[in-house]
């Protein structure tokens, strides 16, 4: 059974910085494109970011480009998520989730796992 | 890409016939999945490559369309389906949801 269990999320203050991680098991994780995604306590879904098996490619969404980080260490089946110079428009449930692509040359895919989501609050 | 979802809320009965529409605001071909998610859990997929049914989902479940209309059919509706539905797109350097629908018991 794939499952995915996000941690790290928490109270920040406007301008600081998060780690998020998310442990992967029940599935090859170095075979798979991971992603992050973000939703506002009572709104809808976000795609935050994402990154290639190996790590060699990244992709971010426009309002967190230059500011997180995405990375993953495949000997121990984790993705991680360094958020900097957090905002209050930051604060979200961050869901980790397994991608599936559709061809080799793809650079996004369906999500057809998730994890159950770590609340992070930036506020001062 | 934007995505525009309608309705926002949908009211509907168990055993009814229910349509969500999604709009991509240029052609993504069939690059696109349907999620559904219910209150304080994570999104569960149903549907992907616009009308490929993920392994478990129920047949009552349809998508069609391609480039930039979509469309979400649940055939006769069951208790458990009463939940908010997200369309996400896939076709480019970043990936993107509906607003989403909120399909409650009329």
């Amino acid at each position: 059974e794939v499952q995915l269990e996000e941690s790290g999320g928490g109270l920040v203050q406007p301008g600081g910085s998060l780690r998020l991680s998310c442990v992967a098991s029940g599935f090859t994780f170095s075979n798979y494109w991971m992603s992050w995604v973000r939703q506002v306590p009572g709104k809808g879904l976000e795609w935050v970011a994402n990154m290639k098996q190996d790590g060699s490619e990244t992709y971010y969404a426009d309002p967190v480009r230059g500011r997180f980080t995405i990375s993953r260490d495949n000997a121990k089946n984790s993705l991680n998520l360094q958020m900097s110079s957090l905002r209050v428009e930051d604060t979200a449930v961050y869901y980790c989730a397994r991608e599936v692509l559709p061809n080799p040359w793809s650079t996004m895919g369906y999500l057809d796992s998730w994890g159950q989501g770590t609340l992070v609050t930036v506020s001062s | 890409i934007q995505m525009t979802q309608s309705p926002s809320t949908l009211s509907a009965s168990v055993g009814d016939r229910v349509t969500i529409t999604c709009r991509a605001s240029q052609n993504i071909k069939t690059w696109l999945a349907w999620y559904q998610q219910k209150p304080g859990k994570a999104p569960k997929l149903l549907i992907y490559k616009a009308s490929t049914l993920e392994s478990g989902v129920p047949s009552r479940f349809n998508g069609s369309g391609s480039g930039t209309e979509f469309i979400l059919t649940i055939d006769s509706l069951q208790p458990d389906d009463f939940a908010t539905y997200y369309c996400q797109q896939y076709d480019l350097y970043w990936s993107s949801f509906g607003q989403g629908t909120e399909l409650e018991i009329k």
